[in-house]
This record gives C-alpha cells, structure tokens and sequence, in this order.
C-alpha cells in the first residue's frame, strides 16, 4: 500500500531553515508527482509546491518562490522541503502528498509540524 | 492565487443532507474538471473523498458526491452521520499549472 512518511518536528529560530523529508513505499517512486502542502494552527490548507521525482522539476506557488525549495533522492525513495528565511508565520504543519492524474494529493503523509520561534 | 472560497460551517441532522459549496474563476474551477474535496478530523492528514468533480476513490462511502456549474463546485454529503463531523477543503488545478485550495468548511452534525 502507498506510504508516505515523514520525518519528526522541528523547531527553528526566526531566520533559519528547516528540511522536512518524505520517504515514500508502496510504489514506483519516480512515476507520481509529490506536492507540499501546509497548514497554518486553524487554519485552512495552503498548497506550497510540486515536484516530478523523475525530472526533479518542480513548480511553486508564487507566494513562497525564492523561499522554497523541493528536492528528491531516488536512490532512496524521498522527497524534501526546505524552507528559509523562517519566521513566526511559517509555524504549521507541513504534509507531503502523492498527486494521481489531476488530483492535487491522492495519498498524504502523516504531516511534520515545524515551530518558528524566538 | 487567492483561495477558492467556501462557507465557513454548514450544519445538519443526522440523515439529513448537505452540500457545501466551492467558488472559483474560470482559471480554476471553471476552467478544469480537476476540483478535488477533502475530510479533515482535529489532529488528523486530510483524506480524499471526491475527485475530478465526481469521482470517489475507493473504500469512500457513495454518500459523497460532487458536481460542479460554471465556477463553483460542490459536495453532497447525504444520510448525514456523526462521523461526517469533520473541516472539509475544495481544490482545483489552475491555470497557471498550480493549485489552489478552498477557505475550508466545517461541517456540524447537530
């Protein structure tokens, strides 16, 4: 079955980065997009960006160009998030998620919850 | 991209039916038959319950529906149940090969 599974919390300083990691099982890795999504304490879901793990393109909303990047290893089946220049606005929760056809996030991670603070 | 815009609560009895709508542009919802709704309980990933406006993966109860008229969509939840109680999210693909999310509605089961 499809899994995704990320990696555990962390907890940044305004200013620093944070890399969160998808490992993904149950398929052919590099035949699905993986999309990022974030979701702010009650707030709603908020699509960060996408990535072909066969390509390595990627594609990111406008609101997070420059900030955000999304990486893969094939070798090992995962994906990458990296965010920078955090600050207090970024705290959320952060899932990864498995696009099928036009579906934006068919099958979704567990989701990593990353704390911004001073 | 602004977000596509929802109802922020809708309610109903149990059994009863109810239908949360999903408001886009026509680089968006009007544009694409690719409108995608989830199920979100406290604490919990999102789960797909519709997609491509009217699709349902398996092991999702035929009790959810979705359609779609020019820029908004919906989704029908019928036989309403206590463990519908949950935030549900439309997205659409965009014109400018991203995605966007729906304001989120929280769905009470009176």
């Amino acid at each position: 079955q499809v899994q995704l599974v990320q990696s555990g919390a962390e907890v940044k300083k305004p200013g620093a980065s944070v890399k969160v990691s998808c490992k993904a099982s149950g398929y052919t890795f590099t035949s699905y997009d993986i999309n990022w999504v974030r979701q702010a304490t009650g707030q709603g879901l908020e699509w960060m960006g996408w990535m072909n793990p066969n390509s390595g393109n990627t594609g990111y909303a406008q609101k997070f160009q420059g900030r955000v990047t999304i990486t893969r290893n094939t070798s090992i089946s995962t994906a990458y998030m990296e965010l920078s220049s955090l600050r207090s606005e970024d705290t959320a929760v952060y899932y990864c998620a498995r696009r099928r056809g036009t579906t934006v996030a068919y099958y979704w991670g567990q989701g990593t919850l990353v704390t911004v603070s001073s | 991209q602004s977000a596509l815009t929802q109802p922020a609560s809708v309610s109903g009895s149990p059994g009863q039916s109810i239908t949360i709508s999903c408001t886009g542009t026509s680089s968006d919802v009007g544009g694409y038959n690719y409108v995608s709704w989830y199920q979100q309980h406290p604490g919990k990933a999102p789960k797909l319950m519709i997609y491509d406006v009217s699709k349902r993966p398996s092991g999702v109860s035929n009790r959810f529906s979705g359609s779609k008229s020019g820029n908004t969509a919906s989704l029908t939840i019928s036989g309403l149940q206590a463990e519908d109680e949950a935030d549900y999210y439309c997205s659409s693909y965009t014109s400018s090969s991203t995605y966007v999310f729906g304001t989120g509605t929280k769905v009470t089961v009176l």
